[in-house]
């Protein structure tokens, strides 16, 4: 079973606070690698989908970079907002299916 | 809006029972999943299809069965619902390996 690797497990920040996440996956047979946002009592939601190495997405305050040479990515808010706690999913692309990691779960304080 | 549904947000079954959770999704996807989150584990692939009555096991397939007999219905089973089942369940589907959208979720106790 492929591994794919995130960290922190957990985060706590204060509003207004920058912060980055790593997702480390198999730099083997790469496709894709996905980011997705979890928010209690909600579904995940796409956040990226990333595919070439040295790619970097951005979605208002979120953005992402992937080196797939070396196997990972990071994901950076910028002045974090109460709005922004969730957990942070990647997922590693296998054939159809995704590999996801434990998720980042991070709680932004007012 | 793509638009993917759980027959339910919460279900308690006893042990032993046969358990049915549909998915449906709107969007004439080709590829559904179902996966199971618990704590500290993260997301975990029990079974995906990539067409009709086409199915693949993901990395946790014991003690479940799926069923896609039409494009937008893919259905998850559990012939004899154990206790270590319990668990949130959660649907997703895709066209290709783009974007997943996921369903509300089913969280299931068994008792």
């Amino acid at each position: 079973i492929l591994n794919v690797e995130q960290s922190p497990q957990s985060l706590h920040v204060q509003e207004g606070d920058s912060t980055n996440f790593t997702c480390s996956f198999p730099s083997s047979n790469f496709y894709a690698l996905h980011w997705y946002r979890w928010e209690t009592a909600k579904s995940p939601e796409a956040l990226f989908v990333m595919t070439l190495n040295g790619d970097e997405k951005k979605k208002g305050r979120i953005s992402a970079t992937l080196n797939t040479k070396e196997g990972y990515s990071y994901l950076y808010i910028k002045g974090s907002q109460p709005e922004d706690s969730a957990t942070y999913l990647c997922a590693f692309l296998r054939g159809t299916a995704l590999i996801f990691g434990k998720g980042t779960t991070l709680s932004v304080s007012s | 809006d793509v638009k993917v549904t759980q027959s339910s947000r919460y279900l308690v079954k006893r042990t032993g029972e046969k358990v049915f959770l549909e998915c449906v999704q709107d969007m004439d996807h080709e590829n559904m999943f179902w996966y199971r989150q618990d704590p500290g584990l993260g997301l975990r692939l029990i079974y995906f299809s990539y067409d009709v009555k086409m199915k693949e096991k993901g990395d946790i397939p014991e003690g479940y069965s799926v069923s896609r007999e039409k494009k937008e219905r893919f259905s998850l089973i559990l012939e004899s619902a154990s206790t270590n089942q319990t668990s949130m369940y959660l649907c997703a589907s895709t066209t290709g390996v783009e974007t997943q959208y996921f369903g509300p979720g089913t969280r299931l106790l068994v008792l």
